[in-house]
């Protein structure tokens, strides 16, 4: 079956734009996250989505960061006013229980 | 404060060796463990998950936790060259449920033919 897939798969910005990246989860997971990854760094924790309940905001970095999540699938990670900092993977994964996290191929993000 | 810690390597190994990653953490309530692979310009993917005290073998892997001692480890055994890639150790924060995993940085492995 589909995997989770990502788009853009590559974004190039200045810095100050708005960028919005875009998940499509596994059919049927019920859990989302969005973590990002910077050259020689794990991966950070940015977000978490679980059913209907209130998202895991807790690991987004400042407020020019937010996403959604709409009818319970897509994700939107928007980040408002890019800075060069912000250059990143930024990968979404899904999951249908606690043991396994799908992830997706990642959007690559410059800030120029 | 780093959660996870690992070894950044590279962890060179010549082909048909055992590799041997290793992973501490910090948060005594972690419950559990997984593995993850990361080829170079790639996503992750899982290899392994562990809960419980002792060993878990899958294949050519054997993933060991040791919750005394707050370490868990991945043993390779008969390395790839195509095994070569950075290993993710990642824990979740509560015990048998979802939520975001906390990921050490990854040891690159280099299996040399």
């Amino acid at each position: 079956g589909a995997g989770v897939s990502q788009s853009p798969s590559n974004k190039v910005t200045e810095k100050g734009k708005d960028v919005e990246l875009r998940c499509d989860p596994i059919s049927g997971h019920t859990a989302l996250y969005w973590y990002r990854q910077s050259l020689g760094q794990g991966l950070e924790f940015l977000i978490y989505f679980q059913g209907n309940s209130a998202p895991d905001k807790s690991g987004l970095p400042s407020d020019r960061f937010s996403a959604e999540r709409t009818g319970g699938s897509v994700s939107t990670l928007t980040i408002q006013r890019t800075q060069q900092e912000d250059s990143a993977v930024y990968l979404c994964a899904s999951s249908s229980g606690p043991e396994t996290q799908y992830f997706g191929p990642g959007t690559r993000l410059l800030v120029l | 404060q780093k959660e996870v810690e690992q070894n950044s390597g590279p962890l060179s190994v010549p082909e048909g060796a055992i590799a041997s990653l290793n992973c501490t953490y910090s948060d005594r309530g972690s419950q559990s463990f997984f593995w993850y692979r990361q080829y170079s310009g790639k996503s992750p993917e899982l290899i392994m998950f562990i809960y419980s005290n002792g060993d878990k073998e899958d294949g050519r892997f054997t993933a060991q936790l040791n919750k005394a001692s707050q370490y868990v480890s991945l043993l390779i055994r008969d390395s790839q060259p195509s095994d070569s890639a950075t290993y993710l150790c990642a824990r979740a924060p509560y015990g048998g449920s979802q939520g975001n995993l906390i990921f050490g940085k990854g040891t690159k492995l280099s299996v040399k033919p």
